[in-house]
């Protein structure tokens, strides 16, 4: 079973605009980690913003935001003022710190276009 | 600034030839893993790498193996290549367990003839 789920495949927005990626995760443990990474055209993963699940107050990087709703699972990554170079792949991830594994879980992806 | 290094960037080689990649990071970190990311970007993990402790993912055919000197590297050998192989191999760091993310290496591309 998909444990970070990514439901849009590919966004286009008008620069200078705030866009939205949604993710849902799934997970057992009462405490827990979401990341955010953007994957450039070179093919660079960058990480950009984490979201601590025992935090109730929403992460904030630069012009990068989340929308953390832990009763639905959810960790939306909030980009306002979108620039040509946002233009990339943002993934979704998700570490359990107790499960015995090093693995982080990501999602599939989604493909963000910001046009001019 | 590039903490996590792997080498070669690009390879190509003929199905039955067998290939080695290599991965260093300078970050301190104890564990490392490694992913393949087809062309639909998918990410899979492949491999965890920690105090010897080498975690599996039982889906990775048994040509694949990694190969660790130390803590700060983690090589991977393939060791016949299948068309299928055809993919980029992602080198990542981190340290065990907690709240730190991972650092990702460039990447090494693969093509197999």
């Amino acid at each position: 079973a998909q444990k970070v789920t990514q439901t849009q495949t590919s966004i286009s927005v008008v620069e200078k605009t705030t866009v939205t990626m949604d993710c849902v995760y799934e997970t057992r443990d009462s405490s827990y980690f979401l990341f955010w990474y953007k994957q450039t055209a070179s093919g660079e993963i960058v990480f950009l913003i984490r979201q601590d699940s025992y935090k109730k107050e929403n992460a904030t990087v630069g012009h990068y935001s989340l929308n953390f709703q832990k009763p639905k699972s959810s960790i939306g990554l909030i980009i306002t003022a979108t620039q040509i170079e946002d233009s990339a792949v943002y993934f979704c991830a998700m570490r359990e710190p107790n499960t015995g594994y090093q693995n982080f879980y990501f999602g599939k992806g989604t493909s963000l276009t910001v046009i001019p | 600034e590039t903490a996590v290094f792997q080498t070669p960037n690009y390879h190509v080689t003929q199905v039955g030839n067998e290939v080695s990649f290599n991965c260093k990071q300078t970050l301190g970190h104890d564990t490392m893993y490694w992913y393949k990311q087809d062309s639909k970007k998918l990410l899979k993990i492949m491999f965890s790498y920690n105090n010897k402790q080498l975690i599996v993912n039982e889906t990775v055919p048994r040509r694949f193996s990694p190969q660790s000197s130390d803590k700060a590297h983690l090589n991977l050998r393939i060791k016949s290549v299948e068309p299928e192989d055809s993919a980029v191999y992602l080198c990542a760091s981190s340290h065990r367990g907690g709240r730190d993310t991972q650092y990702f290496g460039p990447g090494t591309r693969l093509l197999v003839l």
